[in-house]
């Protein structure tokens, strides 16, 4: 256990519907992360924050994703109208101090299938 | 896209063997970092090795960083059956305003120890 926690850690969802997921890094932690891990691969950076700022986000963030981390502490990744292909691992990671010498900390993810 | 390349994709060995996994990636990095994976669960940081930085040990584990050749090896010595798991480099990539990108992970080499 790292001490960053993720809710659910499972999630089935019909093609369409929208869906949330909930990261509590380490209470410490400035930077938070999102990831997207799927089968065989290794994980792919979504976007970060440092404390409630969203920095930098990937292309691979489509506007049907969004992310916020409200108060600089737990952070939320919400997909509206899922698809099937966002059926994968949802990681998130924290980490304290200036990057990029730092490592991260990673939850134990959430496995989301798009029926 | 992902920038490390780990070989081979899957190493299966005895117990007390040594494992080596190999990391080759494609920019300027500012560091290069291992991490494992059980099966189904988060990622568990194992070493950072800086650009500036040739070797570095931890424990089992030494770690080697080629910036010429943009290589980097993890060798896990006397390797357990409980050191099977994914293995993932990761790079923090230099961008132009000195800072560096978020991690960018390989595909990763899967290592199974057999008792």
């Amino acid at each position: 256990d790292t001490g960053v926690s993720q809710d659910p850690r499972h999630k089935i969802t019909k093609r369409g519907q929208n869906v949330t997921f909930r990261c509590d890094p380490i209470s410490e932690h400035n930077r938070l992360y999102w990831y997207r891990q799927t089968l065989g691969q290794g994980p792919e950076f979504l976007t970060y924050f440092q404390n409630e700022a969203q920095l930098e986000k990937s292309r691979l963030l489509s506007d049907r994703f969004s992310a916020e981390r409200p108060k600089g502490s737990f952070s939320t990744l919400e997909i509206q109208r899922t698809e099937q292909g966002d059926s994968a691992m949802y990681l998130c990671a924290s980490s304290l101090g200036v990057p990029p010498y730092n490592e991260q900390f990673f939850g134990p993810g959430t496995r989301l299938t798009v029926l | 896209s992902q920038q490390g390349e780990e070989d081979p994709q899957a190493l299966s060995i005895q117990e007390g063997e040594n494992a080596t996994m190999n990391c080759s990636y494609k920019t300027s990095i500012n560091n290069l970092q291992w991490y494992r994976q059980n099966s189904g669960r988060g990622l568990v940081h194992l070493i950072l090795i800086r650009s500036n930085e040739r070797e570095k040990h931890s424990g089992r584990l030494r770690v080697t960083l080629d910036t010429s050749k943009k290589s980097s090896s993890l060798l896990i010595t006397a390797s357990r059956a409980a050191d099977t798991a994914s293995y993932f480099c990761a790079t923090a990539e230099v961008i132009s305003s000195g800072s560096a990108r978020q991690l960018t992970f390989g595909s990763g080499t899967q290592l199974t120890v057999l008792p």
